[in-house]
């Protein structure tokens, strides 16, 4: 899983609680990266950021919200806005947004919701 | 809009014997196309890319991908599979022309190399 780590491994969330899911890296990669990974669907982008105090929403970005304060971090909260948070979350990184660079995934954060 | 199709969820192969797992895509301009492994509860790791030139590209673990324009496909490949390769791939694929472009992922194939 390269130089990337997230955590929890496991993470169970309650009904109306945010929780916030913890990514570093030290790839000294600029791109950051949160998908959502469920069955049968492959991965969807939540937030991508291409540079330190800058971010962007993905395709399903609504119910989540990100930070981006140092260039190794990219913290993701699962807001109570979320109607439907069980899933499988990855953080990747990669040099630069774009172009052909590969992108470096984490083990991955798996949040049930009680 | 770009798009990558796996139109099998599930390939099952004896162990020595070739393996494919087939990807098709569709982007406006030229593609870079990725092949990713992910074993359970993990993450995914890079197995191999095209970006231009050679049209088979080889990889990690002795995996390669045959890049096919006119078929619009991408299927990855090994001469011999082991029981170790089996794992879920995912093919992705970025258009390169102009910006930023998102990384679009298939659904995964899930490969089972049978003893």
């Amino acid at each position: 899983d390269g130089g990337i780590t997230q955590s929890p491994k496991y993470l169970f969330r309650k009904e109306g609680q945010n929780v916030t899911l913890s990514c570093e890296q030290n790839l000294n990669h600029d791109a950051m990266y949160w998908y959502r990974q469920d069955p049968g669907q492959g991965l969807r982008l939540i937030y991508y950021s291409q540079i330190v105090n800058d971010f962007q929403k993905g395709d399903i970005a609504e119910g989540y919200s990100v930070s981006r304060e140092k260039k190794e971090s990219f913290p993701l909260t699962v807001t109570s806005a979320q109607k439907n948070p069980t899933a499988f979350y990855l953080c990747a990184s990669s040099i630069g947004v774009g172009g052909a660079s590969e992108q470096f995934f984490g083990p991955g954060t798996r949040l049930t919701v009680l | 809009a770009q798009s990558v199709a796996q139109p099998e969820d599930q390939v099952n192969v004896a162990e020595g014997n070739p393996l494919t797992v087939k990807c098709t895509y569709s982007v406006s301009g030229n593609p870079y196309l990725f092949w990713y492994v992910q074993y359970p509860n993990r993450g995914l790791q890079f197995l191999l890319k095209y970006i231009t030139g050679d049209n088979l590209v080889k990889g990690s673990y002795g995996f390669e991908a045959e890049f096919n324009k006119s078929q619009t496909s991408f299927h990855l490949k090994k001469p011999s599979a082991l029981v170790s390769d089996s794992a879920l791939y995912f093919c992705a694929v970025r258009d390169s022309s102009g910006g930023y472009q998102k990384v679009t992922f298939g659904t995964g194939t899930k490969l089972q190399v049978i003893p």
